[in-house]
């Protein structure tokens, strides 16, 4: 079975100020980890995505992701906050171990950026 | 090139009506998932296809709730007599299978509200 645990419903950071979205993650097999983005009424965008190759992955919009096996967890972050980033950011895990490859999510966190 | 395409993208209903919610997934995606999102449950999974195996129903909440993809491409996710509980947003998602560098392409959903 897996599952994911997303710290903070809702996460507040002021324009410029670093972004850390936390994520955590429980699999009996190793993981492969994704951060997707939805902005209001729109569906769900890809950020970055580890496939257990480099643990330090790079995505769109300077968001990055590092894989700590050891912690169980893929932490997202962004140096410097736009206001543009204001979105629902998810957690998700799936298995090679899994039938289907389907998506387990975490509860989202809400990004607020203040001006 | 096109994305995921869900139509309509906007539904509402009357309990107790049946409702038809069709996906367009990406030209030569294999496999299709849906998901359903809703305020008290997050991001669900609730069935997934891929080329002509039998489906994984392992997530669809009721016998209400029934999917079919014709000929490998456009699916129909139906809700026979819709409950309030229904009420989502229904999100479609298709991929290609090429794993490891796997990912879900997710279309922007119908939003389903039963009156």
């Amino acid at each position: 079975a897996q599952s994911v645990t997303q710290l903070g419903s809702h996460v507040s950071v002021s324009e410029g100020a670093l972004v850390l979205l936390r994520c955590n993650y429980s699999s009996s097999v190793p993981p492969y980890l994704f951060w997707y983005v939805q902005y209001p009424n729109q569906g769900l965008q890809l950020l970055l995505k580890y496939t257990s190759a480099a643990t330090l992955v790079k995505g769109i919009n300077g968001f990055e992701a590092e894989f700590k096996k050891s912690e169980t967890s893929f932490h997202l972050t962004k140096p410097s906050a736009h206001m543009s980033d204001a979105a629902e950011y998810f957690c998700a895990v799936t298995t090679s171990g899994a039938v289907s490859y389907q998506l387990t999510f975490g509860k989202g966190t809400k990004l607020s950026v203040i001006p | 090139g096109a994305g995921v395409s869900q139509s309509p993208s906007n539904k509402v209903t009357e309990k107790g009506k049946d409702v038809e919610l069709r996906c367009d997934p990406i030209s030569g995606h294999t496999a299709l998932y849906w998901y359903r999102q809703s305020l008290g449950q997050g991001l669900e999974f609730l069935i997934y296809f891929q080329g002509n195996s039998a489906p994984d129903k392992s997530g669809l909440p009721s016998d209400r709730f029934s999917a079919e993809r014709t000929g490998g491409s456009v699916s129909t996710l139906t809700i026979q007599r819709t409950q309030q509980e229904d009420s989502a947003v229904y999100l479609c998602a298709s991929s290609s299978r090429a794993f490891p560098n796997y990912e879900q392409y997710f279309g922007p959903g119908t939003r389903l509200t039963v009156t």
